[in-house]
């Protein structure tokens, strides 16, 4: 059973140019959110998507957009890259639905590198 | 609004020795309760968590967390430290009620066990 899985691993980016990440969940996870962190700093809850809709957002600027596919698997999107933006990209699936609640799983992350 | 508190930037313990690391939460309702780790260039891995019942809560490795409702706390423990978990370590809440997902990371506490 895989787990979460995200790619790119690593990524280099110019100031001003866009950046697309991509995430697969958890098989059976129909939920996913994405986080940004900084070096040095705990994850930071960028968005959260659910039935191909984005359901809670953090305090990050319209830069930063996602979608989400039929599938589950998610994009994040981020224009008009800034220095700001190099940081770890987690990507963590649940279930949103269930008796019980689940945990998050994490992907291992997309590193960014904005110059 | 739901946050979390990780008062100590760094524990140090000797290996064999039992280890400690502090968290405080604020919720307006029942929190669930999440203790990750991770070591370096890598994503999170779920430890344990709090959701209802039994205060004390075993997780992998032989970790445990007691949650205190009435100090707001929900320390992360383990009898025996090893030389392997020397790593990163997040605590997490959710606050249920609304039905909202996000999950909200303290800064981290890194943990080094001494040989």
């Amino acid at each position: 059973d895989a787990g979460v899985t995200q790619s790119p691993t690593h990524l280099i980016k110019t100031r001003g140019q866009q950046v697309t990440l991509r995430c697969s969940p958890k098989s059976g996870h129909d939920t996913v959110s994405w986080y940004q962190q900084a070096l040095g700093q705990g994850p930071q809850f960028i968005f959260q998507y659910y039935e191909e809709e984005e359901r809670q957002r953090g305090n990050f600027p319209d830069r930063f957009s996602g979608h989400q596919f039929p599938n589950y698997s998610s994009e994040l999107n981020v224009n008009a890259l800034l220095l700001g933006d190099s940081a770890l990209y987690l990507c963590a699936s649940s279930l949103r639905d269930s008796i019980s609640y689940t945990e998050a799983f994490f992907g291992q992350g997309t590193r960014l590198t904005v110059v | 609004a739901q946050s979390v508190a990780q008062p100590e930037d760094q524990v140090n313990v000797a290996e064999g020795n039992p280890l400690t690391v502090k968290c405080t939460y604020s919720v307006s309702g029942n929190p669930y309760l999440f203790w990750y780790v991770q070591y370096p260039n890598r994503g999170l891995q779920f430890l344990l968590k709090y959701i209802t019942g039994d205060n004390l809560v075993k997780g992998s490795y032989g970790f445990e967390a007691e949650f205190n409702k009435s100090q707001t706390s929900f320390h992360l423990k383990k009898p025996s430290a090893l030389v392997s978990d020397s790593a990163l370590y997040f605590c997490a809440v959710r606050d249920p009620s609304g039905g909202y997902q996000k999950v909200t990371f303290g800064i981290g506490t890194k943990l080094q066990v001494i040989p």
